[in-house]
């Protein structure tokens, strides 16, 4: 099944600072990749995607990257603020039967004022 | 608020007791997942329904684990004989087709004492 693993497990920046998130993944048919944001307590919420026909993907401050040939992408976010500092999960999904997103084990960041 | 809920928030039962929740997905979403997220780890797949019919399950699930969606709108999950080990959060997504954007329930955190 897919594997997905995401680094670094906690970063720590300035505010202002840009952040970057990096996930791998191992089933070369997986053609969706979210990410979620998760605050203390809450839920998990979707705070970007992009699928496999499309190489980068903007949304004010935060844009991510995918590398098929190397099965990697990215979530970059610019111009950090406090209110960033939260969980933040990739996961892939493949279009097929299951349609189940495998998740990584996450990254802390925390934004320091 | 119409995104997904989940009943109750919070349950904390004795080793050994049987525990139920419930998931009320986003209404016009035919497709429903279980996910199981432990401290500071990614979300894991459970099991997922279109519908009324269960589609997959995952090897996390062992036989003390059930799952229904009876008329294919809100969904029960349900841990039998529970164990130290389940204590857990328990999130409910819900989508409307394959490759659309998964929507989290708060999910329900439970303990076993």
């Amino acid at each position: 099944g897919e594997n997905v693993e995401q680094h670094p497990s906690t970063l720590s920046v300035q505010e202002g600072d840009s952040a970057v998130i990096k996930c791998t993944y191992s089933d070369s048919a997986s053609n969706y990749f979210p990410w979620y944001k998760q605050e203390l307590g809450k839920r998990p919420q979707l705070i970007i995607d992009i699928r496999s026909n499309v190489g980068e993907k903007k949304d004010q401050r935060i844009a991510v990257t995918l590398n098929k040939t190397a099965k990697h992408f990215s979530l970059h976010i610019t111009e950090t603020q406090p209110e960033d500092s939260a969980v933040y999960f990739c996961a892939a999904q493949k279009g097929n039967a299951g349609n189940m997103l495998t998740f990584g084990g996450g990254t802390r960041l925390m934004v320091k004022p | 608020d119409t995104g997904v809920s989940q009943d109750p928030r919070h349950k904390i039962t004795k080793r050994g007791q049987n525990v139920t929740f419930r998931c009320d997905p986003i209404s016009e979403h035919n497709r429903l997942y279980w996910y199981r997220q432990t401290l500071g780890q990614g979300p894991e797949f459970l099991t997922y329904f279109q519908n009324e019919a269960q589609l997959e399950k995952s090897r996390l699930l062992s036989d003390r684990f059930s799952a229904e969606r009876p008329k294919g709108s809100f969904s029960t999950l349900e841990i039998q004989r529970t164990e130290q080990g389940d204590s857990a959060m328990y999130l409910c997504a819900s989508s409307s087709e394959p490759l659309e954007k998964l929507f989290f329930g708060s999910g329900t955190q439970l303990s076993v004492l």
